[in-house]
C-alpha cells in the first residue's frame, strides 16, 4: 500500500489475554519501528528492525512484550498476559533506512479491561 | 533526564501571529533532528528536518543550535489549520527520541 498500515485499529480485551498487533510497512522500507504513545505524550520507542533482524529491543517494557518481522516486511508486536497498564496507542513507523525520517501508521488503540 | 524536552504549552495565538517553539536535547551525540506535526487522534507526520544551517519551508523555519543543544521552530502568519501538536525529535544512533509535544491553537 501507499502508507503504513496497522491492524486492528482498535482492540479491547480482558486482562490476561494475549494480543497480536500487526504492522505492514511501506513497500521497500528497510526499517520498521514500534512505539507506544500515551495520551499527551510523544511516541516512546519499543523496538526496531532492519529487514528481518531485530536491532534493538531495549524499549520493550518487560518480557511479556515481543516482536518479530520474519520476512523483513510485515511485523507483529505481541503482548502476553495483558495487564491494564498495557492500555495505550501502539504505533508502527517505517523508513527507507534507520537514520531517515519515519512514516507512521494510524496506530492500534489497545484497551485492557 | 529526558532525551528531548519541550514546553507542552498550550500556545493560543491569533491568526496571523508569529509563534516560536523551542526544544532541548540532552545527548550531544544526537546527529539529526526533526519536527513532526500531530493532529488530534492522528498519527505524527513529518513537518521538516532541521539542519545546522537552518532551513525554511514556506511559513516554517527550523533552527539548530548544537552548542546550546536546542532546536527551534518558527511559524509565521499562523493559519487556523496550523492548530496541532508539534513534536520535536532527536535521532541518536538509530533511535528516535520524541518530545512530549507542544500544543498550538490558532484562534480566529
Amino acid at each position: 500500500g501507499a502508507g503504513v498500515s496497522q491492524s486492528p485499529r482498535y482492540k479491547v480485551t480482558k486482562r490476561g489475554q494475549d494480543v497480536a498487533l500487526r504492522c505492514d510497512p511501506i513497500s521497500g522500507h528497510v526499517s520498521l519501528y514500534w512505539y507506544r504513545q500515551a495520551l499527551g505524550q510523544g511516541p516512546e520507542f519499543l523496538t526496531y528492525f532492519n529487514y528481518e533482524a531485530q536491532q534493538d529491543k531495549s524499549g520493550l517494557p518487560n518480557d511479556r512484550f515481543s516482536a518479530e518481522r520474519p520476512e523483513g516486511s510485515i511485523s507483529t508486536l505481541t503482548i502476553q498476559r495483558t495487564e491494564q497498564r498495557d492500555s495505550a496507542m501502539y504505533r508502527c513507523a517505517s523508513s527507507p533506512y534507520s537514520n531517515q525520517p519515519q512514516h507512521f501508521g494510524d496506530g492500534t488503540r489497545l484497551s485492557i479491561l | 533526564r529526558k532525551e528531548v524536552e519541550q514546553d507542552p504549552g498550550p500556545f493560543n495565538v491569533p491568526e496571523g501571529a508569529t509563534v516560536a517553539f523551542n526544544c532541548t536535547y540532552s545527548n550531544s551525540a544526537s546527529q539529526s533532528f526533526f519536527w513532526y506535526r500531530q493532529d488530534c487522534r492522528k498519527e505524527p507526520k513529518l513537518l521538516m528536518s532541521v539542519y545546522s544551517s537552518g532551513n525554511e519551508d514556506g511559513r516554517f523555519t527550523a533552527q539548530l543550535n548544537r552548542a546550546s543543544q536546542y532546536i527551534s521552530l518558527l511559524i509565521r502568519d499562523s493559519k487556523l489549520s496550523d492548530s496541532a501538536t508539534y513534536l520535536c525529535v532527536a535521532l541518536t544512533g538509530n533511535q528516535f527520541y520524541f518530545g512530549t509535544g507542544t500544543s498550538l491553537t490558532v484562534i480566529p
